[in-house]
């Protein structure tokens, strides 16, 4: 099936830096979403891309929609202790209507 | 509040046993999905729903059946569990007219022995 594949796999960073992640894929797709996955909770949408080159922010969050269509990246600024968990890049293929997830970025801040 | 509502939260099953997790969704989404969640594999959709009375099979359907009998439930049944189907299972509910943002329950682990 079409895979997504996200880096890293796991972050350990300490509180106050910033962070960035990346999803790629060979498939083109008609749109990027990040999700954050809260420990024993279902993930939650960050931000929802539908343009190729598209630039969106969500607070500390900042993410794109890669100008070929395979590839987006999530960035956070200014790392604080809620910022804890797993993240999720998705795609949705043209006429899909369905998400294909990446492997997720487990993200742990040291105080 | 409810959203999406999965039961139950936790199974421990044999090999061999079957079992239904439920879903339920009140806010009258018109699609559903089942999806399982193993380290190191992100999520993996299983069977989905486009409406009532209708599904489609995802990545990974073998060993899993569904049903969508009513709008607001969907159903995921095992009806012979393996150890391979070890996992946290999640429901997700979405509007038609798909954007991609999905409303995800609180998860259902399931331990086949």
């Amino acid at each position: 099936g079409q895979q997504l594949n996200q880096s890293p796999q796991s972050m350990f960073i300490q509180e106050g830096e910033d962070v960035s992640m990346n999803c790629t894929s060979s498939s083109i797709f008609n749109t990027w979403l990040w999700y954050k996955q809260d420990p024993g909770e279902g993930p939650v949408l960050l931000i929802a891309l539908y343009k190729a080159g598209e630039l969106t922010s969500n607070g500390r969050l900042t993410a794109q929609f890669g100008i070929t269509r395979k590839d987006s990246f999530l960035n956070i600024s200014a790392s604080i202790p809620s910022d804890v968990g797993i993240y999720f890049c998705a795609g949705q293929l043209p006429g899909a209507q369905k998400l294909v997830f990446g492997q997720g970025t487990r993200l742990t801040i040291n105080p | 509040n409810a959203g999406v509502t999965q039961t139950p939260k936790f199974r421990v099953l044999k090999t061999g046993q079957s079992m239904t997790l439920l879903c339920a969704q009140d806010m009258n989404h018109e699609y559903m999905y089942w999806y399982r969640q193993d380290p190191g594999m992100g999520l993996r959709l299983i069977h989905y729903s486009v409406g009532e009375g209708t599904t489609a099979k995802g990545e990974v359907p073998d060993g899993y059946n569904v049903s969508r009998l009513k709008k607001q439930n969907f159903l995921l049944g095992l009806e012979s569990a393996a150890p391979s189907q070890t996992s946290v299972y999640f429901c997700a509910s979405s509007w038609a007219g798909f954007t991609g943002e999905l409303f995800f329950g609180e998860g259902s682990r399931l331990t086949v022995l």
